[in-house]
């Protein structure tokens, strides 16, 4: 089976710009959550789609937002971008949610 | 929300050496997870022991996990240059579909 994939690889934007990634899981897998990895922070939720439904959500700002479509993949959108938004986005897709997560390689976004 | 606390945050060692870290969290849990991530790229899973298990192996793994003392280690025997990377303990919450939640990882590095 084909891995998670994430698209686009590498981003840059300035601040105050709105950015979409996006999340294509493993054939099958219904869950799709979505973390932020900073060299501060470490990994953090920012939410959790099962069957097109938010099922969970972390404590980031309305500015992130997500969806994920009846093909089970995902997007998730941040508006209104900080600089602190600079991060890797990891997207991890599993069967039905918090056992093994499947990881893509990452979106790396640097907001300048 | 809890958060697992790995340690030591960096161990460097000799190939052919064993690793050894830790991961201590706060809550009852359903099950822990270890992955491991190669610098910038997106984790990989490793194993998955679950509250009602003491210890699980897995080639040259070894986890075990006290809930006693709501602690797990895991343990890489025979190191490879090709372990460097940075390794993360996750749990859930033990309340039914909630996030895992990450550690911030231990940064191994294996000399060879």
């Amino acid at each position: 089976k084909a891995g998670v994939t994430q698209t686009p690889r590498y981003l840059i934007k300035t601040r105050g710009q709105q950015v979409t990634l996006s999340c294509s899981p493993i054939s099958g897998h219904r869950s799709v959550s979505w973390y932020q990895q900073t060299p501060g922070q470490g990994l953090q939720f920012l939410f959790e789609y099962f069957s097109e439904t938010q099922r969970n959500k972390g404590n980031f700002p309305g500015r992130f937002s997500g969806r994920q479509f009846s093909n089970s993949r995902s997007e998730m959108n941040v508006s209104t971008l900080e600089l602190g938004d600079s991060a890797l986005y990891l997207c991890a897709s599993s069967l039905q949610g918090v056992e093994t997560q499947y990881f893509g390689p990452g979106t790396r976004l640097l907001v300048l | 929300s809890q958060q697992g606390e790995e340690d030591p945050q960096a161990l460097s060692i000799q190939e052919g050496e064993n690793a050894t870290m830790n991961c201590s969290y706060k809550t009852s849990i359903n099950n822990l997870q270890w992955y491991r991530q190669n610098s910038g790229r997106g984790l990989v899973h490793l194993i998955l022991i679950r509250s009602n298990e003491r210890e699980k192996h897995s080639g040259r793994l070894r986890v075990t996990l006290d809930t006693s003392k709501k602690s797990s280690s895991l343990l890489i025997t025979a190191s490879r240059a090709a372990d460097t990377a940075s390794y993360f303990c996750a749990t859930d919450e033990g309340s039914g579909n909630t996030p895992l939640v990450f550690g911030k990882g231990t940064r191994l590095s294996v000399i060879a």
